[in-house]
């Protein structure tokens, strides 16, 4: 049974572009939250999608959108890309649009030049 | 606002020493809390999960206890390992409609051989 699937695993952008992020939940999961990481700091939540319905946002500015798929993956878009947005960004998924139980991808490593 | 912080940041033991690893939260309000692992540039790896009406969750070497009124818990490891060298995380999951993971910034623990 495959986990959480994140792709890209790595990626380097250049100031001003867009990016988009996937994720794929755990098999009978249909809940997926997004989260970035900075170096040396704990997650911080950016958004939780459930029904393919953005539940709830964190603190992150409009430039961060996602969505989710009636196959209940998900996407995170972060467009005008700032040298701040690089970080290790984090996918979890669950069930039934609660944390319990959630499972963590391997992350998508962005670097912003 | 959900605050959690965790002390030590890093921790250097030899082989064989007991864990104690430290994470509090300034709202009791919770519904439970997990302590995870996270390799270097990796995922997070959850490790124990404490329902917010447990006192304590033990999985082999593990052991986490919580106290939900003075808004703490501890995360004990016995008979540390060289494998056991990681960041650990903990992460309180809110009750009432927040769906937010909130995270302390990790504690790193080095076990020299």
């Amino acid at each position: 049974d495959a986990g959480v699937t994140q792709s890209p695993t790595h990626l380097i952008k250049t100031r001003g572009q867009q990016v988009t992020l996937r994720c794929s939940p755990k098999s009978g999961h249909d809940t997926v939250s997004w989260y970035q990481q900075a170096l040396g700091q704990g997650p911080q939540f950016i958004f939780q999608y459930y029904e393919e319905e953005e539940r709830q946002r964190g603190n992150f500015p409009d430039r961060f959108s996602g969505h989710q798929f009636p196959n209940y993956s998900s996407e995170l878009n972060v467009n005008a890309l700032l040298l701040g947005d690089s970080a290790l960004y984090l996918c979890a998924s669950s069930f039934g649009g609660m944390n319990t139980e959630a499972f963590f991808g391997q992350g998508t490593r962005l670097t912003v030049v | 606002k959900q605050e959690v912080t965790q002390i030590p940041a890093a921790l250097s033991v030899p082989e064989g020493e007991n864990l104690v690893l430290n994470c509090s939260f300034t709202d009791s309000a919770i519904y439970n809390l997990q302590w995870f692992r996270q390799d270097p540039g990796k995922g997070l790896t959850s490790l124990l999960l404490i329902q917010s009406s447990q006192r304590e969750q033990t999985s082999g070497r593990l052991n986490a206890s919580l106290d939900k009124s003075s808004g703490r818990s501890t995360l004990y490891i016995a008979a540390s390992q060289p494998g056991d060298s990681a960041t650990y995380l903990c992460a309180v999951d809110p009750s009432g409609n927040d769906y937010k993971l909130s995270f302390g910034a990790g504690t790193t623990v080095t076990v020299r051989a």
